[in-house]
C-alpha cells in the first residue's frame, strides 16, 4: 500500500545534478513528502522533508508541484558518496504520532 | 555516542527458535519503532513506541512481541522464528524526523 512511486534506477554524472522523482498522487492536505537514503545496508538516513513548499538544505533540495501530486529530489553536484537507494516518503499520522510510508527507492549510480 | 544501537548485528538461527533484538537510543526521543525490511529492500513499519506505550501494530504475528522498558529502550523479541522471518530489522526514533539505528540481519535456517 506503498503512497509513492518512484524510478526503479537513475544514473547521474559526478558533479552534475541528480533529479530524483516521485509520484505521490493520492497525498492528503496534511501529510507531508520526506526523503531519505540508504547507502550500502545501512540504516536509512534522513535528507529533506516538505509539505507544499519548497525546501533547501546543506544536502539537498526539494520542489514539490503545486497540486502536490509529485516531488523531485535535487542533489545539486552529485559525488561517488551519493550513490545510495533514495526513498520517497509520505507521513500519514496515526493515533497521535507518525508513520512513514516508504516507497520502493531509487538506485542512484553516480559514475565517475 | 552513537544514537540509536541495535544489538546484535547479525543473527543466524533455526527455524522454531526464540531470539530477542536490543534497540537503545540517547537521543531523548519518546517515540520508538521498528520496521523489517525484506529480501526486496522494502521497508514496512511493525510497531510504535510512545513514551514505552504501543501506537502502531501493523498487523505484525504474534509471535513478534515488542517490550520498552523505558523511554530508551525498545526491544524485539520474536517466538517461533520462521523461513520467512529472514530480513533486516531497524530500529528508529523520533517523531517529526527518525532517525535509524543500523539494523539487525536475522537469517532463519
Amino acid at each position: 500500500d506503498a503512497k509513492t512511486t518512484q524510478p526503479t534506477s537513475m544514473d547521474c554524472a559526478e558533479g552534475r545534478a541528480a533529479n530524483l522523482p516521485c509520484n505521490h498522487s493520492t497525498i492528503s492536505g496534511n501529510e507531508y513528502v520526506y526523503w531519505y537514503r540508504q547507502i550500502h545496508s545501512q540504516g536509512p538516513q534522513y535528507i529533506i522533508h516538505g509539505l507544499k513548499n519548497n525546501e533547501t538544505n546543506e544536502m539537498a533540495s526539494l520542489i514539490i508541484t503545486e497540486d502536490r501530486k509529485s516531488s523531485t529530489l535535487i542533489l545539486p553536484h552529485a559525488t561517488l558518496r551519493d550513490t545510495a537507494v533514495y526513498y520517497c516518503i509520505v507521513r500519514v499520522a496515526n493515533s497521535g504520532t507518525y508513520k512513514y510510508i516508504f516507497g520502493t527507492g531509487t538506485r542512484l549510480k553516480v559514475l565517475a | 555516542d552513537t544514537a540509536v544501537s541495535q544489538t546484535p548485528k547479525y543473527l543466524v538461527t533455526q527455524m522454531g527458535n526464540d531470539k530477542s533484538i536490543k534497540c537503545e537510543q540517547n537521543l531523548g526521543h519518546d517515540t520508538m519503532y521498528w520496521y523489517k525490511q525484506d529480501s526486496k529492500k522494502f521497508l514496512k513499519i511493525m510497531f510504535s513506541y510512545n513514551n514505552k506505550e504501543l501506537i502502531i501494530n501493523e498487523t505484525v504475528p504474534n509471535r513478534f512481541s515488542p517490550k520498552s522498558p523505558d523511554k530508551a529502550h525498545l526491544n524485539l523479541h520474536i517466538n517461533s522464528l520462521e523461513l520467512g522471518d529472514s530480513a533486516v530489522y531497524f530500529c528508529a526514533s523520533g517523531l517529526r524526523e527518525q532517525y535509524f539505528g543500523p539494523g539487525t540481519r536475522l537469517t532463519v535456517t
